[in-house]
C-alpha cells in the first residue's frame, strides 16, 4: 500500500493569507509532483522534484512554490492566496522505473475566500 | 512528444453490465508504461491496472482489464460486471519518463 500523506485535507481561508499545503511520503521515491486540478476536470501538473534540492516548474503556469530539502518531503506554498487559487491539490510521488505508477495522497482541497 | 487522448467526457452503464473507456496515446518510444486510475467524488486518485509496452498479454486484476492494441495505439479500460461503486472519473496514463494524463472519463453506473 502506497503511503503518501497529504495536509491538511480541506482548507478554507481568507484572501491573502500565505499558505503552505504538505506532502511526504515513506517509500523512499526520489520523484515528486504537484497537480491542480478542478472538480471533474483533467490534472495539470504545476511542479516536480527529481531529488532533495531540485525542483521544476511542470506545464501549468502557478504562482505557487516548493521547495524539497528532503528526500520524502515536499511542500507546496502559496505566499499571497487569492480566490482564482481556489482547486484541489494532489501531491504524488514515483520510483524512476518506467512500470511503477505514481502513487497520490489524498488531496487537499482548498477554497480561498 | 508524448500525447493521451480520452474522447468519451461521460459514459452510462447498467448496473452488471461490462463497459470499455477509451484511451489512445501517442509516443514515438518504444518502451512506455500504461496506467489507468479512478478517481471517486472524495477525489482521491487510485491507481487500477497497468500494461507494459512490451507485455505480450493484456492486463487483468480482478473486474478490470486492459485492452492494448499496439498498433493503434489504444489501451482501453474494460470494467467486467459494473457496480454502483464504480461511478467515478478515470483517468488513463502513460508513462515514458514522467506521467502524461488524459484529460479523463466520468463513468456513471445506473442501478
Amino acid at each position: 500500500e502506497a503511503d503518501i500523506y497529504q495536509t491538511p485535507r480541506y482548507l478554507v481561508i481568507g484572501t491573502g493569507k500565505k499558505i503552505t499545503l504538505e506532502c511526504s511520503q515513506t517509500m523512499g521515491h526520489d520523484k515528486m509532483y504537484w497537480y491542480q486540478q478542478d472538480p471533474g476536470m483533467e490534472l495539470h501538473l504545476i511542479h516536480y522534484s527529481y531529488g532533495v534540492n531540485s525542483t521544476e516548474k511542470g506545464d501549468l503556469s502557478s504562482e505557487s512554490t516548493v521547495s524539497r530539502i528532503r528526500t520524502e518531503h515536499f511542500p507546496l506554498t502559496l505566499e499571497s492566496a487569492r480566490p482564482s487559487h481556489t482547486s484541489q491539490y494532489l501531491c504524488a510521488s514515483s520510483g524512476s522505473v518506467r512500470n511503477q505508477p505514481q502513487h497520490f495522497g489524498d488531496g487537499t482541497r482548498l477554497s480561498i475566500l | 512528444a508524448q500525447k493521451i487522448t480520452q474522447t468519451q467526457p461521460g459514459m452510462f452503464v447498467q448496473e452488471k453490465e461490462a463497459v470499455t473507456l477509451d484511451c489512445t496515446y501517442d509516443t514515438s518510444d518504444p518502451s512506455y508504461g500504461l496506467f489507468w486510475y479512478k478517481q471517486p467524488s472524495s477525489g482521491e486518485m487510485i491507481f487500477l491496472i497497468y500494461q507494459g509496452s512490451y507485455d505480450q498479454q493484456n492486463a487483468t486484476e480482478g473486474r478490470y482489464s486492459l485492452n492494448f492494441q499496439k498498433a493503434r495505439k489504444s489501451a482501453n479500460l474494460v470494467i467486467s460486471a459494473s457496480q454502483l461503486g464504480d461511478s467515478a472519473m478515470y483517468f488513463c496514463a502513460m508513462r515514458v519518463n514522467d506521467m502524461r494524463f488524459g484529460a479523463g472519463t466520468r463513468l456513471t453506473v445506473k442501478p
